[in-house]
């Protein structure tokens, strides 16, 4: 089946950095996109891979490899407005449908 | 730039009763998706529009769901009849083109449904 895996939980300390895991199982691969949700509200755009390496936005950076089908999320110098739950998305093939992780909740803690 | 409308915010209905959600996408936009996103899970795609024609509506419960963009703009969704387990947050996101799917869609604040 296809399918992106990321870890359920994730704390770390106001200040810290912290990275967060995503492997993906897709038939074919076009790419490996983030996104950040706070309880309540929408998921928000943070960035997409799509050939391997490092992308830096800002605090946050997106890393991919696609021999080994894996990707993270790095978040540095987190702030309490961080915490929020982070997925990982894919193509599911070439149809364009996305398919989600089922999302990383990251709390920071003062 | 206006980001996407969603209508109503929330809705609670008992089970077997209708719903419809409705969506406004960012203009200029001509893919829009519904999600279907229960607590805890990531969203999982419902119905994929591009214009007013429907791209991939694989994952949609056909017996119960239907979903229309007439005129290539606003969306409805709607549910008939509803069941316990349709409760769950009905997201609408736009993206330029179907190769915005792979780069960046732009999520509304959805609608949270309980069905009791």
């Amino acid at each position: 089946g296809q399918s992106l895996e990321q870890p359920s939980e994730v704390t770390a300390v106001e200040g810290a950095i912290v990275q967060i895991n995503c492997t993906y199982q897709t038939s074919g691969f076009y790419g490996l996109s983030w996104y950040q949700q706070h309880d309540g509200g929408a998921p928000t755009f943070l960035s997409y891979n799509a050939l391997d390496g490092l992308e830096e936005t800002g605090r946050f950076s997106s890393f991919l490899s696609r021999s080994d089908s894996y990707g993270y999320l790095l978040l540095q110098e987190l702030q309490m407005k961080d915490s929020a739950s982070y997925f990982c998305s894919s193509p599911m093939d070439s149809s364009y449908k996305l398919i989600f992780g089922s999302g990383t909740r990251l709390l920071v803690r003062p | 730039e206006a980001g996407v409308a969603q209508s109503p915010r929330y809705k609670i209905i008992e089970k077997r009763q209708s719903v419809a959600f409705w969506c406004n996408p960012i203009s200029g936009h001509a893919t829009l998706y519904w999600y279907q996103q229960i607590l805890g899970q990531g969203p999982k795609l419902l119905i994929q529009f591009q214009n007013n024609g429907v791209v991939d509506d694989s994952q949609l419960p056909k017996d119960r769901f239907s979903a229309e963009r007439l005129k290539g703009v606003d969306s409805t969704l709607k549910i008939q009849p509803a069941k316990l387990e349709d409760s769950a947050v009905y997201l609408c996101a736009s993206s330029l083109d179907l190769a915005g799917s792979f780069y960046e869609q732009f999520f509304g604040p959805g609608t949270r449904l309980t069905v009791l």
